[in-house]
């Protein structure tokens, strides 16, 4: 069976700039979530979905938005990139939202902000 | 509100000793607590869990740890160090009857030396 998918692995964006990860949860997993790991620390909560709907937000601006599709992949966009939004972002994937169920991680994706 | 603590961000140990890493946590509610490796340029794969049921949980690849409540600690150990377990290892908390995202402490990275 497939893991989590995310793609691009790799992405170089200018300051200013849009960009969009995209991510595919294990056959069968309902709910995705987001974390933003900044070289040299853990990873960051940033959103949560299930069943399509927003479940948890972390403390992200607005910039950061995501969504869930009907075939429950994931999208996450961030406008207006910052220097500062360069790190690795990981997707990750469950069969319900609750934690206690377990997350399987994908690799993720790394972006750098130039 | 939740945080996690690692004690040390680099432990070095030899091969066939016995490896400590150290997780503090710190939560309002009973938490759920797990330990997670990171392989360079991959995801965060799942070692084990603590879900409330037994206070010694074992997990994968000969790895186990202790919940203990009076020392608000979930430790990670392990009798012997294979070279095969150099990697960065993160402790995480979430809040139980209510865990919808993993609190990330800032991770350890274990060198096994030959």
């Amino acid at each position: 069976d497939a893991g989590v998918t995310q793609s691009p692995t790799h992405l170089i964006k200018t300051r200013g700039q849009h960009v969009t990860l995209r991510c595919s949860p294990i056959s069968g997993h309902k709910s995705v979530s987001w974390y933003q790991q900044v070289l040299g620390q853990g990873p960051q909560f940033i959103f949560q979905y299930y069943e399509k709907e927003e479940r948890g937000r972390g403390n992200f601006p607005d910039r950061f938005s995501a969504r869930q599709f009907p075939n429950y992949s994931s999208e996450l966009n961030v406008n207006a990139l910052l220097l500062g939004d360069s790190a690795l972002y990981l997707c990750a994937s469950s069969l319900f939202p609750d934690s206690n169920y377990g997350y399987t991680f994908g690799s993720g994706t790394r972006l750098t902000v130039v | 509100a939740q945080s996690v603590t690692q004690l040390g961000s680099h432990v070095s140990v030899s091969e066939g000793a016995l490896v400590l890493l150290r997780c503090n946590y710190s939560s309002s509610v009973p938490p759920y607590l797990f330990w997670y490796v990171q392989y360079p340029n991959q995801g965060l794969q799942l070692l084990l869990k603590y879900t409330s049921a037994a206070t010694l949980v074992k997990g994968i690849n000969g790895f186990e740890a202790e919940f203990k409540k009076s020392e608000t600690s979930f430790h990670l150990t392990k009798p012997s160090a294979h070279m095969s377990d150099a990697a960065e290892y993160f402790c995480a908390v979430s809040e139980a009857g209510s865990a919808r995202q993993l609190t990330f402490g800032s991770g350890t990275q274990l060198t096994v030396l030959p």
